[in-house]
């Protein structure tokens, strides 16, 4: 099953505007991570962020975590139709040990 | 190619036949996970292994399923006797146990599996 729901399902910006995605979920977590997915391809990790972390940056994205409200961002600045993807959240829990469980995604396309 | 390998990377198959697909992981990694994911959906989890046990295995993987990791290298996903509801993308990744635990995952491409 799916931990996590993202908001929106689908977003459409042009290049050079900032994208921003939400993902919620619904037990506590140890870390959640955020994934991106071209068409058709495997899952590149982009970002992990710890239970004890509020934010977090690595280039042109930046997570925030909220653990009060189960909630968790991605920001991605100044975006590319390089960034066109799928980008999923996944949370990792603590005495599972092991696998990591998916939101739905967000699909984002980034036009010229 | 240093990447997590899958193979193949599309299977089209006649429902009621077996299938087999191979994950060969990142070669320092001792964690191997196995998820699926439908059209639209994010990936959902199957199994796991560390090293050649296999430590935890999801509701959906039904008796079907078999994955094995034998030496703790590559690892096998068979699917035996398909249905047209097991077409789906078999994702395949593999992670170091580090000090803490759910280190990121490195993905293969998967295989495309379609039963027809």
């Amino acid at each position: 099953s799916q931990q996590g729901e993202e908001d929106p399902q689908a977003l459409s910006i042009q290049e050079g505007e900032n994208a921003t995605m939400n993902c919620s979920y619904k037990t506590s977590i140890n870390n959640l991570q955020w994934y991106r997915q071209n068409s058709g391809r495997g899952l590149v990790h982009l970002i992990l962020i710890r239970s004890n972390e509020r934010e977090k940056h690595s280039g042109r994205l930046r997570v925030t975590l909220d653990t009060s409200k189960k909630s968790s961002s991605l920001l991605i600045t100044a975006s590319r139709a390089a960034d066109t993807a799928s980008y999923f959240c996944a949370t990792g829990h603590t005495g599972t040990a092991s696998k990591l469980t998916f939101g739905t995604g967000t699909r984002l396309q980034v036009t010229l | 190619d240093t990447g997590v390998s899958q193979d193949p990377r599309h299977k089209i198959t006649k429902r009621g036949q077996n299938v087999t697909f191979r994950c060969d992981p990142i070669s320092e990694h001792n964690r191997l996970y196995w998820y699926r994911q439908t059209l639209g959906q994010g990936p959902e989890f199957l199994t796991y292994f560390q090293n050649e046990a296999q430590l935890e295995k999801s509701r959906l993987l039904s008796d079907r399923f078999s994955a094995e990791r034998p030496k703790g290298s590559f690892s096998t996903l068979e699917i035996q006797r398909t249905e047209q509801g097991d077409s789906a993308m078999y994702l395949c990744s593999s992670s170091r146990r580090g000090g803490t635990t759910n280190e990121k995952l490195f993905f293969g491409s998967g295989t495309q599996l379609s039963v027809l």
